[in-house]
């Protein structure tokens, strides 16, 4: 089955810096990935999410990038503030599961006023 | 706003116990998804519906039961649940399975005595 390996696991910025987490996948199979974040006692969010057939999407302060040679994807945050503290998952699903997310084990962003 | 609505938002229950968690949507969306997240983990998927039909079971103990009765509602009944269950419950639903956006409720946060 997939695998996604996410990393770093914890991320300790100063507010107004960037912050890049990465994600790799083990599956060529898999076509869809989102991003979610987590505050603490709340719900996962998702935040933005690409399919296999782009290589960047961009919402805001918030972009994603893939590699589908090297099987990786990342997300970039731009001009951090506290309130983007908080969890970040990444996922990825695949047609051979029957579109089952595979989630990264977390990241831990803090950003620091 | 949260579009997927789950109840109760926290459940306390002995091991003798049968009780059920409620999930409602209505956003016309055909795929529904049950999640079990401890903590700081990612979700671990339990169940999928697709058109009200059950499509993933993810060897899940029969002490959980779920039930899509309607596209907009979906259960899961809990009967002779063990301590290492209380966990955050969180339902989800997307457009249908697939590389579709799936959307989390608030959870319910279950503890089992």
């Amino acid at each position: 089955g997939e695998n996604v390996e996410q990393h770093p696991s914890t991320l300790s910025v100063q507010e107004g810096d960037s912050a890049v987490i990465k994600c790799t996948y083990s599956d060529s199979a898999s076509n869809y990935f989102p991003w979610y974040k987590q505050e603490l006692g709340k719900r996962p969010q998702l935040i933005i999410d690409i399919r296999s057939n782009v290589g960047e999407k961009k919402d805001q302060r918030i972009a994603v990038t893939l590699n589908k040679t090297a099987k990786h994807f990342s997300l970039h945050i731009t001009e951090t503030q506290p309130e983007d503290s908080a969890v970040y998952f990444c996922a990825a699903s695949q047609i051979g599961s029957n579109y089952k997310l595979t989630f990264g084990k977390g990241t831990l962003l803090t950003v620091n006023p | 706003d949260t579009e997927v609505t789950q109840t109760p938002k926290h459940l306390v229950m002995g091991m003798t116990n049968k009780k059920s968690l409620k999930c409602e949507q209505h956003m016309g969306h055909r795929a529904m998804y049950w999640y079990k997240q401890k903590a700081k983990k990612p979700p671990e998927l339990m169940f999928v519906y697709s058109y009200e039909k059950l499509s993933i079971n993810e060897s899940v103990p029969s002490r959980f039961s779920p039930e899509c009765p309607n596209s907009s509602l979906l259960n899961l009944h809990l009967h002779a649940l063990q301590p290492e269950d209380s966990a955050l419950y969180l339902c989800a639903s997307s457009h249908e399975t697939g590389e579709w956006a799936q959307h989390f409720g608030d959870g319910t946060r279950l503890s089992i005595l």
